[in-house]
């Protein structure tokens, strides 16, 4: 049973950077890519990066170049997310999720995490 | 960067009867294309992938097709548990990325 359980809500002043986590359980982590994907509030998934195993890098949404960065620690089976320069736009749910099979090289999602609520308030 | 862009934003729909969402690509995505529903307050739920493989355990009423820059998904008699917002996003290979279109949003008429 494969499960990927994120870190709690965060409140953040515009400015700062948070740090978001997803620990999975079930499957090899290291063989799966792993991306994160946000949901502002009424709006669309935004898909930001993600990380493939076989390729060893982070591939980023242009959007979030320079400001977003993705790693993993095989030690823990986590993955986090740090999202720098915050600002209020940046308000949303932040889910992780993983690729559907073993050393596939594209970003195609059949497990997700919970969520995590990031608001950035001053 | 592959723009994805869906059609209507909403569709209106009565149940049993069929629903067609559409899925458009700035350019070829081959059938690296997925469709997925999402329902409030839920993580979102794989549908179809390949363009036109459902995944494992939806029912037969979904369905998908089109390749290159095209896709559909169609609903084929509509539950009530269809009701969602549905999110095609393309898979490429190289360089390896995920987008998403903005979703159509299936309601009751």
């Amino acid at each position: 049973q494969v499960q990927l359980v994120q870190s709690g809500a965060e409140v953040k002043k515009p400015g700062s950077s948070v740090k978001v986590s997803c620990k999975a359980s079930g499957g090899t982590f290291s063989s799966y890519a792993i991306s994160w994907v946000r949901q502002a509030p009424g709006q669309g998934l935004e898909w930001m990066g993600g990380i493939i195993p076989i390729f060893g890098t982070a591939n980023y949404a242009q959007k979030f170049q320079g400001r977003v960065t993705i790693t993993t620690d095989e030690s823990t089976s986590t993955a986090y997310m740090e999202l720098s320069s915050l600002r209020s736009e940046d308000t949303a749910v932040y889910y992780c999720a993983r690729g559907v099979a073993e050393m596939a090289t594209t970003y195609l999602f059949d497990y997700w995490g919970q969520g995590t609520l990031v608001t950035v308030s001053s | 960067e592959i723009v994805m862009t869906q059609s209507p934003a909403t569709l209106s729909v009565s149940p049993g009867e069929r629903a067609t969402l559409s899925c458009r690509a700035s350019q070829s995505v081959s059938s690296n294309l997925a469709w997925y529903q999402q329902k409030p307050g839920q993580a979102p739920r794989l549908l179809i992938y390949g363009a036109s493989t459902r995944a494992t355990g939806i029912p037969a009423r979904f369905s998908g097709s089109g390749s290159g820059t095209e896709f559909t998904l169609t609903i084929s008699s509509l539950q009530s548990e269809d009701f969602a917002v549905y999110y095609c996003q393309q898979y490429n290979n190289w360089p390896p990325e995920g987008t998403f279109g903005g979703g159509t949003k299936v309601e009751i008429k």
